[in-house]
């Protein structure tokens, strides 16, 4: 069964703690991003991968940081200099091998709700 | 930043008409992507339209994209109730190296 996988689903964090929420797949995808969704709202890019052992800062990368060690795990730290950490997080990846073929879909898996307490 | 800004915000139809949403973007594309969202859940993606494309068509869904005035349309004909769901374009920006874009999303409503 294929797919991307995040857990926990709902997390509780007291403030300034660090918390990690993971993210898995099994597509063999290339690239791989975080999303972060406050309510009512679109997504905002918080940090992407396109391979191993590389990452770059999104649009909202402060209070944040990732890790890319192996090619299907891209797990994100929210740390205690996130000041506003409650939200959706979303995880997504692509198959980015090639150039733009028309096929450059992301797909996405079930989210993880944090909330601080 | 958010490129893509759809219109509108919130669309409540009756169960068989057409839903039609539309987005506007700033930069120029490789494609445009639209995705739907359950409440509390992931994305699904829906369609792809790409910036040397002007209709596509999937099952119920239709949508144009139009690069002069940068702007895309979805529509879903023949609603139905299974069809409320947030609905976000997203923008492949030429040069983004597979970064997309995400509106703020249009919420429909499909009332049984």
């Amino acid at each position: 069964d294929g797919g991307i996988t995040q857990s926990p689903k709902y997390l509780f964090r007291k403030e300034g703690q660090n918390v990690t929420l993971s993210c898995e797949q099994n597509l063999n995808h290339d690239a791989m991003y975080w999303y972060r969704q406050d309510p009512g709202q679109g997504l905002r890019l918080i940090y992407y991968s396109q391979i191993v052992n590389d990452f770059q800062k999104g649009d909202i990368a402060e209070g944040y940081s990732v890790s890319r060690e192996k090619k299907e795990s891209f797990p994100l730290t929210v740390t205690s200099a996130q000041k506003n950490p409650t939200a959706f997080y979303l995880c997504a990846s692509i198959d980015s091998g090639g150039s733009h073929t028309g096929t450059d879909t992301q797909y996405f898996g079930p989210g993880t709700r944090l909330t601080v307490l | 930043s958010q490129q893509g800004e759809e219109d509108p915000q919130a669309l409540s139809i009756q169960e068989g008409e057409n839903a039609t949403m539309n987005c506007s973007y700033k930069t120029s594309i490789n494609n445009l992507q639209w995705y739907r969202q359950n409440s509390g859940r992931g994305l699904v993606h829906l369609i792809l339209i790409r910036s040397n494309e002007r209709e596509k068509h999937s099952g119920r869904l239709r949508v144009t994209l139009d690069t002069s005035k940068k702007s895309s349309s979805l529509l879903i004909t023949a609603s139905r109730a299974a069809d409320t769901a947030s609905y976000f374009c997203a923008t492949d920006e030429i040069g983004s190296n597979y970064k997309l874009t995400f509106g703020k999303g249009t919420l429909l409503t499909v009332n049984p």
